[in-house]
């Protein structure tokens, strides 16, 4: 089955600056590489996602890539602000849907 | 729409007891995933349903935990009997008929958060 890895599971950076989380995945066949962001005590909502036809995508300050070949995804989220603090999930979907182990970003004021 | 409803929202319980987890997906969505999430495993998939049926329950992580999806608006994740271990927070999501270009976003419930003693 899939498996999908994540670094890092920590990322602090000042505020303004860019954040990247980079995850892999192992099956080929996935097609669909969403990414969820988690505050604390709340449920996983997506923020962005990207399907395998395309290899770059961007909303405002965040984007996501992907390297079909590398089998290799990243976020990257760019003038991070202390509301973005927020535990973030990458997944790669198959028949199912398999997340990273996360990464617990904390943008400091 | 309500979103997806879970409950109970939290539930505390003494080890050996039946644990009953229900969820609501949203209406019209046809795929519904449990996940557990705890902070040593992260988030992971238990089981999930198509069109009501089970499709993969390889995450189920032993005979104690049974989920069942009698019909599109309803499933239950049971955990008899319950352990300390299993002590996490279950999210239920579900997802609308795929897209043209394939599968589509999750949509989590608020989870429930179970504390075995």
């Amino acid at each position: 089955g899939e498996n999908v890895e994540q670094h890092p599971s920590t990322l602090s950076v000042q505020e303004g600056d860019s954040a990247v989380i980079k995850c892999t995945y192992s099956d080929s066949a996935s097609n669909y590489f969403p990414w969820y962001k988690q505050e604390l005590g709340k449920r996983p909502q997506l923020i962005i996602d990207i399907r395998s036809n395309v290899g770059e995508k961007k909303d405002q300050r965040i984007a996501v890539t992907l390297n079909k070949t590398a089998k290799h995804f990243s976020l990257h989220i760019t003038e991070t602000q202390p509301e973005d603090s927020a535990v973030y999930f990458c997944a790669a979907h198959n028949n199912d849907m398999r997340f990273g182990a996360g990464t617990r970003l904390t943008v400091k004021p | 729409d309500a979103g997806v409803i879970q409950s109970p929202r939290h539930e505390v319980t003494e080890m050996g007891q039946e644990v009953t987890l229900r969820c609501k997906p949203i209406s019209g969505h046809n795929s519904l995933f449990w996940y557990r999430q705890t902070m040593m495993r992260g988030l992971e998939l238990l089981i999930y349903f198509n069109n009501n049926v089970p499709i993969d329950d390889s995450g189920m992580p032993e005979d104690r935990f049974s989920a069942k999806m009698p019909n599109a608006s309803f499933s239950t994740l049971k955990i008899q009997p319950s352990e300390p271990r299993d002590s996490a927070v279950y999210f239920c999501a579900s997802t609308p008929p795929g897209l043209a270009g394939g599968p589509g976003e999750q949509f989590f419930g608020p989870g429930t958060r179970l504390t075995v003693l």
